[in-house]
């Protein structure tokens, strides 16, 4: 069974730029969450869809994120304009159902210069 | 907001012995999670506890629940070099899983 995947592994922008982060879940999976994890810390939730519906974005700092689910299956993360704070690891995250096991992708490490 | 807080936040022990980790959470939960997360990688699963369950075994973690004082524990038992990583708990609230900040442990040869 092929994991989550993500892409790009790394990326480096200055700030105020943008950036897109792509997640391919397993395949299957209903539910899929985006995570932000700074260096030190667990990960937060950005915001979790089920199917290409959105459940909870209540953390999503909306002003300068956004994402989509397209056809319930891959997703993308974007950040315009991008800021120093926003240097993480953003972790995408795949399950069966939105309250067991996650799957998780290995992440993709953005540094805002 | 966190929903765990894990103690102690980094841990030092020598192979072959125990590891202790302890996580407590904020609101009620459907079930209690722990993963696992080697340096520079993804999270992955370790355990599931439910919330109608006290104690759970898998080869050499052992969890514990207590709803009554929120909290829960993770002991992997003859540790090894192997087992250095980050554990974090995650509380199952609804369909929002929530992370607590972590345990790093290091298990010197």
């Amino acid at each position: 069974e092929a994991g989550v995947a993500q892409s790009p592994r790394y990326k480096i922008i200055e700030k105020r730029q943008s950036v897109a982060f792509w997640c391919n879940p397993i395949s299957g999976h209903a539910t899929l969450y985006w995570y932000q994890q700074i260096l030190g810390q667990g990960p937060k939730l950005l915001i979790q869809f089920q199917n290409n519906g959105v459940v909870d974005d209540s953390q999503l700092p909306k002003d300068r994120f956004s994402a989509e689910r397209l056809k319930g299956v891959d997703s993308t993360l974007k950040i315009q304009p991008a800021k120093l704070e926003d240097s993480a690891v953003y972790l995408c995250a795949s399950s069966w159902r939105g309250t067991g096991e996650l799957f998780f992708g290995e992440g993709s490490r953005l540094t805002v210069l | 907001s966190q929903q765990g807080e894990e103690d102690p936040q980094a841990l030092s022990i020598q192979e072959g012995e125990n590891a202790t980790m302890n996580c407590s959470y904020k609101t009620s939960i459907n079930n209690l999670q722990w993963y696992r997360q080697n340096s520079g990688r993804g999270l992955v699963h370790l355990i599931l506890i439910r919330s109608n369950e006290r104690e759970k075994h898998s080869g050499r973690l052992r969890v514990t629940l207590d709803t009554s004082k929120k909290s829960s524990s993770l002991l992997i038992t003859a540790s090894r070099a192997a087992d250095t990583a980050s554990y974090f708990c995650a509380g199952t609230s609804g369909s929002r899983l929530t992370f607590g900040e972590g345990t790093q442990l290091t298990v010197n040869p």
